[in-house]
Protein backbone atom coordinates (compact mmCIF):
# COMPACT_ATOMS: atom_id res chain seq x y z
CA UNK A 1 0.00 0.00 0.00
CA UNK A 2 1.00 3.29 -0.98
CA UNK A 3 2.80 5.18 2.48
CA UNK A 4 1.31 8.50 1.95
CA UNK A 5 -1.77 10.57 2.22
CA UNK A 6 -2.41 13.54 -0.89
CA UNK A 7 -5.61 15.52 -1.61
CA UNK A 8 -7.95 14.20 -3.91
CA UNK A 9 -7.86 17.43 -5.76
CA UNK A 10 -6.80 20.77 -5.90
CA UNK A 11 -7.36 24.27 -8.22
CA UNK A 12 -4.92 27.02 -8.51
CA UNK A 13 -5.46 30.43 -10.57
CA UNK A 14 -3.23 30.62 -13.49
CA UNK A 15 -0.06 33.02 -12.36
CA UNK A 16 -0.17 31.94 -8.70
CA UNK A 17 2.24 29.58 -6.43
CA UNK A 18 0.64 26.21 -6.31
CA UNK A 19 0.83 24.25 -3.05
CA UNK A 20 0.63 20.40 -2.77
CA UNK A 21 1.08 19.09 0.54
CA UNK A 22 2.00 15.64 1.54
CA UNK A 23 1.65 13.01 4.57
CA UNK A 24 4.28 10.51 5.11
CA UNK A 25 3.70 10.35 8.91
CA UNK A 26 5.52 6.60 8.84
CA UNK A 27 8.41 7.63 6.80
CA UNK A 28 11.54 5.77 7.71
CA UNK A 29 14.78 7.62 7.94
CA UNK A 30 16.27 6.12 4.75
CA UNK A 31 13.02 6.67 2.71
CA UNK A 32 13.03 9.97 0.26
CA UNK A 33 10.34 11.49 -0.45
CA UNK A 34 9.64 11.90 -4.54
CA UNK A 35 7.64 14.19 -6.52
CA UNK A 36 5.95 13.00 -9.92
CA UNK A 37 3.28 14.09 -12.03
CA UNK A 38 1.48 12.80 -15.23
CA UNK A 39 -0.09 15.03 -17.82
CA UNK A 40 -3.29 13.16 -18.84
CA UNK A 41 -2.31 10.16 -21.16
CA UNK A 42 1.18 10.88 -21.08
CA UNK A 43 4.01 8.69 -18.69
CA UNK A 44 4.67 10.24 -15.35
CA UNK A 45 7.71 12.94 -14.93
CA UNK A 46 10.13 13.43 -12.37
CA UNK A 47 9.96 16.67 -10.64
CA UNK A 48 12.11 16.39 -7.77
CA UNK A 49 12.57 14.59 -4.33
CA UNK A 50 14.59 15.52 -1.00
CA UNK A 51 15.75 13.32 2.07
CA UNK A 52 16.49 15.79 5.51
CA UNK A 53 16.95 19.61 3.62
CA UNK A 54 14.33 21.68 1.53
CA UNK A 55 15.52 21.22 -2.42
CA UNK A 56 15.01 23.80 -5.18
CA UNK A 57 15.22 22.94 -9.14
CA UNK A 58 14.14 24.73 -12.12
CA UNK A 59 10.61 23.11 -11.77
CA UNK A 60 9.58 23.07 -8.40
CA UNK A 61 10.69 23.40 -4.73
CA UNK A 62 10.47 20.68 -1.87
CA UNK A 63 9.76 21.68 1.44
CA UNK A 64 10.29 18.78 4.23
CA UNK A 65 9.24 19.25 7.62
CA UNK A 66 11.37 18.75 10.62
CA UNK A 67 10.34 15.83 11.37
CA UNK A 68 9.73 14.68 8.12
CA UNK A 69 6.23 13.96 8.36
CA UNK A 70 4.75 15.66 6.12
CA UNK A 71 6.33 17.76 2.69
CA UNK A 72 5.17 20.34 0.66
CA UNK A 73 5.75 20.40 -3.35
CA UNK A 74 5.78 24.38 -4.53
CA UNK A 75 5.50 25.30 -8.18
CA UNK A 76 5.92 29.19 -7.79
CA UNK A 77 4.11 30.66 -10.85
CA UNK A 78 1.66 27.74 -12.14
CA UNK A 79 0.87 27.70 -15.65
CA UNK A 80 -1.94 25.76 -17.43
CA UNK A 81 0.50 22.87 -18.50
CA UNK A 82 0.89 22.34 -14.96
CA UNK A 83 -2.40 21.11 -14.82
CA UNK A 84 -1.28 17.24 -13.84
CA UNK A 85 -2.17 14.56 -11.24
CA UNK A 86 0.84 15.13 -8.92
CA UNK A 87 2.19 12.07 -6.88
CA UNK A 88 4.07 12.00 -3.55
CA UNK A 89 6.24 8.99 -3.10
CA UNK A 90 8.62 7.50 -0.03
CA UNK A 91 10.74 5.38 -1.30
CA UNK A 92 14.24 3.74 0.00
CA UNK A 93 17.21 1.45 -1.61
CA UNK A 94 17.73 -1.33 0.34
CA UNK A 95 17.86 -4.91 0.02
CA UNK A 96 14.75 -6.31 -1.74
CA UNK A 97 13.80 -2.59 -2.03
CA UNK A 98 15.42 -1.98 -5.73
CA UNK A 99 14.11 1.66 -5.00
CA UNK A 100 10.48 0.44 -6.02
CA UNK A 101 8.02 3.68 -6.38
CA UNK A 102 4.56 3.08 -5.21
CA UNK A 103 1.90 5.27 -6.66
CA UNK A 104 -0.87 6.13 -4.57
CA UNK A 105 -3.85 8.26 -5.83
CA UNK A 106 -2.17 11.27 -5.98
CA UNK A 107 -3.12 14.76 -6.32
CA UNK A 108 -5.47 16.08 -9.44
CA UNK A 109 -3.81 19.61 -9.76
CA UNK A 110 -6.31 22.62 -11.97
CA UNK A 111 -5.02 25.68 -12.81
CA UNK A 112 -7.05 27.52 -14.26
CA UNK A 113 -7.31 31.18 -16.00
CA UNK B 1 19.08 13.03 -23.67
CA UNK B 2 16.78 12.06 -21.17
CA UNK B 3 14.68 10.14 -23.44
CA UNK B 4 12.88 6.80 -23.10
CA UNK B 5 10.94 5.84 -26.21
CA UNK B 6 8.12 2.97 -26.11
CA UNK B 7 6.59 1.41 -29.11
CA UNK B 8 4.20 1.19 -30.29
CA UNK B 9 1.81 3.29 -29.07
CA UNK B 10 -1.03 1.79 -29.57
CA UNK B 11 -1.98 -2.03 -29.89
CA UNK B 12 -4.92 -3.63 -30.37
CA UNK B 13 -4.57 -7.60 -30.32
CA UNK B 14 -6.98 -10.12 -29.90
CA UNK B 15 -6.84 -12.81 -27.15
CA UNK B 16 -4.91 -15.63 -29.21
CA UNK B 17 -2.69 -13.25 -30.44
CA UNK B 18 1.28 -13.00 -29.53
CA UNK B 19 2.42 -9.30 -29.69
CA UNK B 20 5.60 -7.58 -27.91
CA UNK B 21 6.27 -3.99 -26.70
CA UNK B 22 9.34 -2.42 -26.88
CA UNK B 23 11.58 -0.03 -24.36
CA UNK B 24 14.68 2.05 -25.28
CA UNK B 25 16.66 4.67 -23.82
CA UNK B 26 19.90 5.97 -24.50
CA UNK B 27 21.08 7.73 -20.79
CA UNK B 28 23.18 4.42 -19.83
CA UNK B 29 20.85 3.75 -17.17
CA UNK B 30 21.45 0.25 -15.86
CA UNK B 31 17.52 -0.25 -14.45
CA UNK B 32 14.74 -0.81 -16.02
CA UNK B 33 11.03 -1.22 -15.33
CA UNK B 34 7.82 -1.66 -16.63
CA UNK B 35 4.74 -0.61 -15.06
CA UNK B 36 0.59 -1.42 -16.01
CA UNK B 37 -1.73 1.30 -15.93
CA UNK B 38 -5.61 0.93 -15.51
CA UNK B 39 -7.87 4.07 -16.13
CA UNK B 40 -7.75 6.46 -13.56
CA UNK B 41 -5.52 4.28 -11.60
CA UNK B 42 -2.01 5.11 -10.41
CA UNK B 43 1.03 2.80 -11.84
CA UNK B 44 1.47 -0.67 -10.88
CA UNK B 45 4.67 -1.75 -11.10
CA UNK B 46 5.07 -5.51 -12.99
CA UNK B 47 9.30 -5.83 -13.07
CA UNK B 48 12.38 -4.88 -12.19
CA UNK B 49 15.82 -5.48 -14.47
CA UNK B 50 19.33 -3.95 -13.09
CA UNK B 51 22.00 -4.85 -15.27
CA UNK B 52 19.94 -6.69 -17.57
CA UNK B 53 18.79 -9.20 -14.77
CA UNK B 54 15.04 -10.23 -13.79
CA UNK B 55 15.51 -8.81 -10.37
CA UNK B 56 11.73 -8.33 -9.29
CA UNK B 57 8.52 -9.94 -10.59
CA UNK B 58 5.07 -8.58 -8.80
CA UNK B 59 3.50 -11.62 -9.16
CA UNK B 60 2.59 -11.03 -12.80
CA UNK B 61 0.63 -13.52 -14.43
CA UNK B 62 2.84 -15.86 -17.13
CA UNK B 63 1.64 -14.39 -20.15
CA UNK B 64 3.77 -11.31 -19.49
CA UNK B 65 6.92 -12.04 -20.68
CA UNK B 66 10.22 -9.86 -19.57
CA UNK B 67 12.89 -9.44 -21.59
CA UNK B 68 15.95 -7.06 -21.50
CA UNK B 69 18.61 -8.03 -24.43
CA UNK B 70 20.71 -5.44 -23.87
CA UNK B 71 21.10 -2.59 -21.15
CA UNK B 72 19.49 -0.16 -23.23
CA UNK B 73 16.41 -2.60 -24.49
CA UNK B 74 13.43 -4.01 -22.46
CA UNK B 75 10.81 -6.02 -24.20
CA UNK B 76 7.30 -6.87 -22.96
CA UNK B 77 6.15 -10.25 -24.61
CA UNK B 78 2.51 -10.80 -24.66
CA UNK B 79 0.95 -13.51 -25.32
CA UNK B 80 -3.29 -15.38 -24.35
CA UNK B 81 -3.95 -12.07 -22.67
CA UNK B 82 -7.29 -11.51 -21.35
CA UNK B 83 -9.38 -8.33 -22.40
CA UNK B 84 -8.96 -7.30 -18.33
CA UNK B 85 -5.27 -6.76 -19.28
CA UNK B 86 -6.11 -3.53 -21.17
CA UNK B 87 -4.23 -0.19 -20.21
CA UNK B 88 -1.69 1.71 -20.42
CA UNK B 89 2.09 -0.14 -20.43
CA UNK B 90 5.02 2.30 -19.23
CA UNK B 91 8.41 2.01 -19.17
CA UNK B 92 11.24 3.77 -17.32
CA UNK B 93 14.98 3.74 -16.47
CA UNK B 94 17.36 5.02 -13.37
CA UNK B 95 20.66 4.68 -12.85
CA UNK B 96 22.43 1.47 -11.69
CA UNK B 97 20.09 0.29 -8.37
CA UNK B 98 23.26 -0.37 -5.89
CA UNK B 99 24.20 0.92 -2.73
CA UNK B 100 22.27 3.92 -0.82
CA UNK B 101 20.93 6.85 -2.59
CA UNK B 102 17.92 8.52 -4.25
CA UNK B 103 17.20 6.94 -7.88
CA UNK B 104 14.65 9.09 -10.16
CA UNK B 105 13.08 7.30 -12.73
CA UNK B 106 12.53 8.13 -16.26
CA UNK B 107 9.60 7.25 -18.04
CA UNK B 108 8.74 6.64 -21.44
CA UNK B 109 5.11 7.82 -23.33
CA UNK B 110 3.44 4.08 -22.93
CA UNK B 111 1.79 1.94 -24.55
CA UNK B 112 -1.70 1.74 -24.94
CA UNK B 113 -3.21 -1.89 -25.13
CA UNK B 114 -6.38 -2.78 -26.00
CA UNK B 115 -7.09 -6.91 -25.73
CA UNK B 116 -10.26 -7.44 -27.65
Amino acid sequence: DAKTTQPTSMDCAEGRAANLPCNHSTISGNEYVYWYRQIHSQGPQYIIHGLKNNETNEMASLIITEDRKSSTLILPHATLRDTAVYYCIVSALSRGSQGNLIFGKGTKLSVKP
Amino acid sequence: DTEVTQTPKHLVMGMTNKKSLKCEQHMGHRAMYWYKQKAKKPPELMFVYSYEKLSINESVPSRFSPECPNSSLLNLHLHALQPEDSALYLCASSQAISGQGAYEQYFGPGTRLTVT
